[in-house]
């Protein structure tokens, strides 16, 4: 009965590789997050989609790109990956906003990238 | 640009004592939302309490409750009776404005003495 989920939980590659992350929640939430935490646990958002569609988009290299094929599910796909890219990489999702009214997020356990 | 600050990078407490973390914000927004996450050593995410800026009223969640004061852009956690389970990585962080995306502080790592 897991809300949100992330795979792989670990991701070790090379400098220069091609790697993806998946996420998937069946909370049937229609907004969900791509954050950041670096090496010093400082988190920061990245992308966000509602409903299939780009909302926010943060300074991130374009070497990152998220992709929503529905609702349920943001990948976010890393090329060329580098050495400063390693991080734990957190989904989330929420119910987005009603009116005035922000729901909260839900995270999911994180994926831990390490680039060698 | 809203910014979150923790001035606290640790704090210790004992068992079954209170203590209290802080977290200013800056931001020019009226309506807009607080909270206070906790990453435990496993590194998920958890969601401890949350605050709406329009209500006057503090809010708690059993041994945790917040001092929030609006015109001194103040957001503290008290979190009483302390547990080991407590300790963790305590985040501030806040939402507001046309997109409805965190702002975190840089944490304070909080540890409980037994």
């Amino acid at each position: 009965d897991t809300a949100v989920s992330q795979t792989p939980k670990y991701l070790v590659t090379q400098m220069g590789n091609d790697k993806s992350i998946k996420c998937e929640q069946n909370l049937g939430h229609d907004t969900m997050y791509w954050y950041k935490q670096d090496s010093k646990k400082f988190l920061k958002i990245m992308f966000s989609y509602n409903n299939k569609e780009l909302i926010i988009n943060e300074t991130v290299p374009n070497r990152f790109s998220p992709k929503s094929p529905d609702k349920a599910h943001l990948n976010l796909h890393i090329n060329s990956l580098e050495l400063g890219d390693s991080a734990v990489y957190f989904c989330a999702s929420s119910l987005g906003r009603t009116g005035t009214y922000s729901y909260e997020q839900y995270f999911g356990p994180g994926t831990r990238l390490t680039v060698t | 640009a809203q910014t979150v600050t923790q001035s606290q990078p640790e704090m210790s407490v004992q068992e079954a004592e209170t203590v209290t973390l802080s977290c200013t914000y800056d931001t020019s927004e009226s309506d807009y939302y607080l909270f206070w996450y906790k990453q435990p050593p496993s590194r998920q995410m958890i969601l401890v309490i949350r605050q709406e800026a329009y209500k006057q009223q503090n809010a708690t969640e059993n041994r945790f409750s917040v001092n929030f004061q609006k015109a001194a852009k103040s957001f503290s956690l008290k979190i009483s009776d302390s547990q080991l389970g407590d300790a963790a990585m305590y985040f501030c962080a806040y939402e507001g404005g046309a997109t409805n995306k965190l702002i975190f502080g840089t944490g304070t790592l909080l540890a409980v003495q037994p």
